[in-house]
């Protein structure tokens, strides 16, 4: 079935250090890909997402793009900000499936 | 705020008590979602409701029961829990297009401890 993993956390950075978590999938078919970011205490939201190979999301400084080639989802922003702390799930939705899969979910701390 | 509101936010009861998790949407919306969240797993997708039906059950047991009543409100109905039941619930919804640019919106979630 389908699947989605993400880099083992925790990740704890300095402010403005530079950001990348991981994040593979396994899926039949084209699937829409997602970065969805849970702050302390809140429920999740979408960061970004990717509907197509090549595609590029962007929100709030972060990207990720779509690579069908090494079927990856990458999540990087440049300079990361104490407020970035939070845990970020990658996920994907096969089209139609109305079902969201999610990784594991990696924990941030950014340090000031 | 993503337009999906639930209550309680905390909920403790013990395993004999029947409670229900109520998530109401603003968003005009015609599919929910309930998801349980646990410590060290990934998110899991309990119940699926389109247009107030349900289209997926995945394995669920019988002591959580959801209910639809229209295209804003869904409820889980909590009875017999076990101590392993406790996580933090979250509700979603979508516009329900189908396609795959649909996204999901997430409520708070409710923090449920079962003693």
């Amino acid at each position: 079935g389908d699947s989605v993993t993400q880099m083992e956390g925790p990740v704890t950075l300095s402010e403005e250090a530079f950001l990348t978590i991981n994040c593979t999938y396994t899926a039949t078919g084209y699937p829409s890909l997602f970065w969805y970011v849970q702050y302390p205490g809140e429920g999740l939201q979408l960061l970004l997402k990717a509907t197509k190979a090549d595609d590029k999301g962007s929100n709030k400084g972060f990207e990720a793009t779509y690579r069908k080639e090494t079927t990856s989802f990458h999540l990087e922003k440049g300079s990361v900000q104490v407020s970035d702390s939070a845990v970020y799930f990658c996920a994907l939705e096969n089209q139609g499936a109305q079902k969201l899969v999610f990784g594991q979910g990696t924990r941030l701390t950014i340090n000031p | 705020e993503t337009g999906v509101t639930q209550t309680p936010r905390h909920l403790v009861m013990g395993m004999t008590n029947k409670k229900s998790l109520k998530c109401e949407q603003h968003l005009g919306h015609n599919a929910m979602y309930w998801y349980k969240q646990s410590a060290k797993k990934p998110l899991e997708l309990m119940f699926v409701y389109s247009l107030e039906e349900r289209v997926e059950n995945n394995s669920v047991p019988s002591r959580f029961s959801p209910e639809c009543p229209n295209s804003s409100h869904l409820f889980l109905h909590l009875h017999t829990l076990q101590p392993e039941d406790s996580a933090l619930y979250l509700c979603a919804s979508s516009q329900d297009t189908g396609m795959s640019t649909d996204t999901q919106y997430f409520g708070p979630g409710t923090r449920l401890t079962v003693l």
